[in-house]
C-alpha cells in the first residue's frame, strides 16, 4: 500500500536555526497538509497546499514558516528561525481528491530546539 | 468551529476484554468523522471513517464505532482486545473545504494500555 515518507526522522537544531522538513505524500494524491503535535498536546492543523499554492492555514502557520512543493514528488515545511515552542513531531499528510477522501499521514520528523 | 472531546485521557484493559473509547464532536453541519491509531514511534493509521449512510462503520484491526447524532458521539469499540492494541487513539472531526481537502480537527487522544 502506498505510503507518505517523511525525512528525517529526528531533528535536533539550534534557535534562531533554518530546517527544513522534507516529505513525499503519495503520488497520486492532490492535497498536502503539514499537522504538529507538541509533546502532551492535541494534535494541530498548520497548512493544505493544493495545486501548487497555499489553501488553508492556521494561526500557528506564521510568517516563520513556509512549503514548497518544488518538484513533482516532494513536499516541505520550512523554519526560517526556530524557537524553542517550535519543538514538536510534525506531520505531513496527503489526500486524493474524492468528496471527504482521508488523509494519510506520515511517521512523523520530531524537531527539537536547543 | 468544529471541536472534538475525548474525556478518557488514559484506559486500562486486560486482553481478550471489551473496549470502548469515547468521542464527542461539535460541528454544525453533518461531520465527516474519523479515528486514527497511532502506535509509538509510528505515524497516525487511520482506523476507520464515517460520511454519510450505515452509522456504525467497520474498520481495520477489528475496530468499529458508531456515529450517534442525537448524543453528538463517534464512539470506538473493539469486543475484545489483544496487546497489540496498546497504542494512542484519536477521534477528529472533517470539515471538507473546496480546494482545500478535508481539514482535520483531532481530539486529544486516549492512551490505551493492555494488561496480560
Amino acid at each position: 500500500e502506498p505510503e507518505v515518507t517523511q525525512t528525517p526522522s529526528h531533528q535536533v537544531t539550534q534557535m534562531g536555526q533554518e530546517v527544513i522538513l522534507r516529505c513525499v505524500p503519495i503520488s497520486n494524491h492532490l492535497y498536502f497538509y503539514w499537522y504538529r503535535q507538541i509533546l502532551g498536546q492535541k494534535v494541530e492543523f498548520l497548512v493544505s497546499f493544493y495545486n501548487n499554492e497555499i489553501s488553508e492555514k492556521s494561526e500557528i502557520f506564521d510568517d516563520q514558516f513556509s512549503v514548497e512543493r518544488p518538484d513533482g514528488s516532494n513536499f516541505t515545511l520550512k523554519i526560517r528561525s526556530t524557537k524553542l515552542e517550535d519543538s514538536a513531531m510534525y506531520f505531513c499528510a496527503s489526500s486524493g481528491d474524492s468528496l471527504g477522501s482521508p488523509l494519510h499521514f506520515g511517521n512523523g520528523t520530531r524537531l527539537t530546539v536547543t | 468551529a468544529q471541536s472534538v472531546t475525548q474525556p478518557d485521557i488514559h484506559i486500562t484493559v486486560s486482553e481478550g476484554a471489551s473496549l470502548e473509547l469515547r468521542c464527542n464532536y461539535s460541528y454544525g453541519a453533518t461531520p465527516y468523522l474519523f479515528w486514527y491509531v497511532q502506535s509509538p514511534g509510528q505515524g497516525l493509521q487511520l482506523l476507520l471513517k464515517y460520511f454519510s449512510g450505515d452509522t456504525l462503520v467497520q474498520g481495520i484491526k477489528g475496530f468499529e464505532a458508531e456515529f450517534k447524532r442525537s448524543q453528538s458521539s463517534f464512539n470506538l469499540r473493539k469486543p475484545s482486545v489483544h496487546w497489540s492494541d496498546a497504542a494512542e487513539y484519536f477521534c477528529a472531526v472533517g470539515a471538507i473545504i473546496r480546494g482545500a481537502g478535508n481539514m482535520l480537527t483531532f481530539g486529544g487522544g486516549t492512551r490505551l494500555m493492555v494488561k496480560p
